[in-house]
């Protein structure tokens, strides 16, 4: 079946550092979506992207949606201790599908 | 605005008891989906419905789970029996079907079976 292969698996960085984690399929993606889970919560989304190429940012957020459309990056700037949580990718596989493809996700973890 | 709304938040059950996981979901949302979580597996998708109608269950474990959406505002999942190896986060998320939507996640229910 299709798969997301999302890298690194965890993440443990000094408070004010920049992060960087991806996402890469062998399967072509229509839609990436990136979500965060903070422990005992669901996942909330963070950053929707719809176009090959497409560059999206939400405040210290930036996601990119390969041009490839195979893949896509999370980067997060001036990390502070709210950003601790898994973040999953997941990904949708043609136009108006409804059936997500998740991430293994990114467990972050910051030191002060 | 309200989110999707599950209850129970947290359930433990003993094997064999018949657990009923309910989840309302985001009002106007057309598409409802139930999600599992576990370490194992992460997050896979049990079953989703498109105006009350069961689209995909191709994800159902096995014939002791089932989903129903009665109307466009309740939906249930149900376990019977449960057994241990069901113990898991159970989500129900919901979107409106468009192109580009998006899908809005419950806080989930914690379910341990003993």
């Amino acid at each position: 079946g299709q798969q997301l292969n999302q890298s690194p698996q965890s993440m443990f960085i000094q408070e004010g550092e920049d992060v960087s984690m991806n996402c890469t399929s062998s399967s072509i993606f229509n839609t990436w979506l990136w979500y965060k889970q903070d422990p005992g919560e669901g996942p909330v989304l963070l950053i929707a992207l719809y176009k090959a190429g497409e560059l999206t940012s939400n405040g210290r957020l930036t996601a990119q949606f390969g041009i490839t459309r195979k893949d896509s990056f999370l980067n997060i700037s001036a990390s502070i201790p709210s950003d601790v949580g898994i973040y999953f990718c997941a990904g949708l596989l043609s136009e108006g599908a409804q059936k997500l493809v998740f991430g293994q996700g990114t467990r972050l973890t910051i030191n002060p | 605005d309200a989110g999707v709304i599950q209850s129970p938040r947290h359930e433990v059950t003993e094997m064999g008891q018949e657990v009923t996981l309910r989840c309302k979901p985001i009002s106007g949302h057309d598409y409802l989906f139930w999600y599992r979580q576990t370490m194992m597996r992460g997050l896979e998708l049990l079953i989703y419905f498109n105006n009350n109608v069961p689209i995909d269950d191709s994800g159902m474990p096995e014939d002791r789970f089932s989903a129903k959406m009665p109307n466009a505002s309740f939906s249930t999942l149900k376990i019977q029996p449960s057994e241990p190896r069901d113990s898991a986060v159970y989500f129900c998320a919901s979107s409106l079907g468009s192109p580009g939507n998006t899908i809005y996640f419950g806080e989930g229910s914690w379910l341990t079976v003993v």
